[in-house]
């Protein structure tokens, strides 16, 4: 049973660019929720999908946008990219009938250059 | 912004030491789950303690809660190098929207 995972593993952009990264929810799962690690800090909220709809959504400008896909898979783009949106990006992925726990990805490592 | 704060910021000890790292949080929470990070990389998931419990084991993992205090304990027995890594307490309010809070680093020595 594969696991949350995630792609690219690492991406580099130059500011003003534009980055999608794509996140696979772990098999029976059907929510998504997408989190912003900048270094030495704890993850912060981005949003979560569920039924392909934006559920929740944390203090982040509207730059940051997702979608999600009927096979429960999940994309987080980020336009006009600043040098502070360099971080880790994580996946987590969760059951709405099975309990609360979140299971995290690998991450995507960006640096905006 | 974080929820709350882990303390401390950073734990060094021997390996068979016990581990104590303590979690404080500001709301109401429906329940507070620890996750472990290694370099930096993805979360593993190493407990969940629901609103309305008060302690729970996993292995050489005890964690207990305190909804009066809005605190939260984790307590890692007989530790072991392999257990190097940060750790993270995230409360749960509502919809699995996880608030963290900044981390302890931990390091166990040989």
């Amino acid at each position: 049973d594969a696991g949350v995972t995630q792609s690219p593993t690492h991406l580099i952009k130059t500011r003003g660019q534009q980055v999608t990264l794509r996140c696979s929810p772990k098999s029976g799962h059907d929510t998504v929720s997408w989190y912003q690690q900048a270094l030495g800090q704890g993850p912060q909220f981005i949003f979560q999908y569920y039924e392909e709809e934006e559920r929740q959504r944390g203090n982040f400008p509207d730059r940051f946008s997702g979608h999600q896909f009927p096979n429960y898979s999940s994309e987080l783009n980020v336009n006009a990219l600043l040098l502070g949106d360099s971080a880790l990006y994580l996946c987590a992925s969760s059951s709405q009938g099975a309990g609360d726990t979140q299971y995290f990805g690998p991450g995507t490592r960006l640096t905006v250059l | 912004s974080q929820q709350g704060e882990e303390d401390p910021q950073a734990l060094s000890i021997q390996e068979g030491e016990n581990a104590t790292m303590n979690c404080s949080y500001k709301t109401s929470i429906n329940n507070l789950q620890w996750y472990r990070q290694n370099s930096g990389r993805g979360l593993v998931h190493l407990i969940l303690i629901r609103s309305n419990e008060r302690e729970k084991h996993s292995g050489r993992l005890r964690v207990t809660l305190d909804t009066s205090k809005k605190s939260s304990s984790l307590l890692i027995t007989a530790s072991r190098a392999a257990d190097t890594a940060s750790y993270f307490c995230a409360t749960d309010k509502s919809f699995q929207k996880l608030v963290f809070g900044t981390g302890t680093r931990l390091l166990v020595s040989p």
